[in-house]
């Protein structure tokens, strides 16, 4: 596709059910990443795939959460048992360019949880 | 950890005016960005910079690396330019370290 998809936009979960957040890059961008922007705040970051290797995931905020890419192109963020506090928009960017600290973003629309 | 301030948190213009958002970070960087999110959360890249200053159209970003504060600037400000303004600073091997935001109503 021509930018970064995410889905579902918007999801509504009762606390403690488990949620599966997608995200497509664009075709061909080596890097990944995964964000979480609460209300009012900048994004947070989750963690970090260079192909279908995570390399970093040193901000997820708990071992409810867990991301793969397996084929090195879709991403899936799963979060379980989810809480209220998990409640936020995730977003998703893709990169054409390797390493953690490029600058080179390509931004998806995000996805909306809330966790009532 | 780099911590990037920015200030105002909230700004509402008339069409028109002249607009000024400043961004200070706490640690030397490599290069500062500046990103535009609208209300349907996509975020789009204004400009990355390292030093001096940037122009694309009547938008313009400053950097002063030495008091490590950047600026955006919108000149003849429009209603369509109401969004989210958020910096973020790149520094070694780290993913970008993004601030609060300022978020923009430009009034007709």
């Amino acid at each position: 596709g021509a930018g970064v998809s995410q889905s579902p936009r918007y999801k509504v979960a009762k606390r403690g059910q488990d949620v599966a957040l997608r995200c497509d890059p664009i075709s061909g961008h080596v890097s990944l990443f995964w964000y979480q922007q609460a209300l009012g705040q900048g994004p947070e970051f989750l963690t970090y795939f260079q192909n279908e290797a995570q390399l970093d995931k040193s901000g997820l905020p708990s071992d409810r959460f867990f991301a793969e890419r397996p084929e090195g192109s879709v991403s899936t963020l799963k979060i379980q048992r989810t809480q209220q506090e998990d409640s936020a928009v995730y977003l998703c960017a893709s990169s054409p360019r390797t390493g953690l600290n490029t600058g080179e973003l390509f931004f998806g629309e995000g996805s909306r949880l809330t966790v009532l | 950890k780099n911590e990037v301030e920015q200030s105002p948190q909230n700004l509402t213009a008339q069409e028109g005016e002249f607009i000024t958002i400043n961004c200070s970070y706490s640690v030397g960087i490599s290069a500062l960005h500046w990103l535009q999110q609208h209300p349907g959360g996509g975020i789009v890249s204004l400009f990355m910079l390292s030093s001096g200053k940037k122009k694309h159209g009547r938008l313009i970003a400053t950097i002063n690396i030495q008091e490590k504060h950047s600026s955006l600037h919108i000149t003849a400000s429009h209603p369509r330019d109401s969004a989210v303004y958020i910096c973020a600073e790149r520094s070694g091997n780290t993913p970008l370290v993004f601030g609060k935001g300022t978020r923009l109503s430009v009034i007709a």
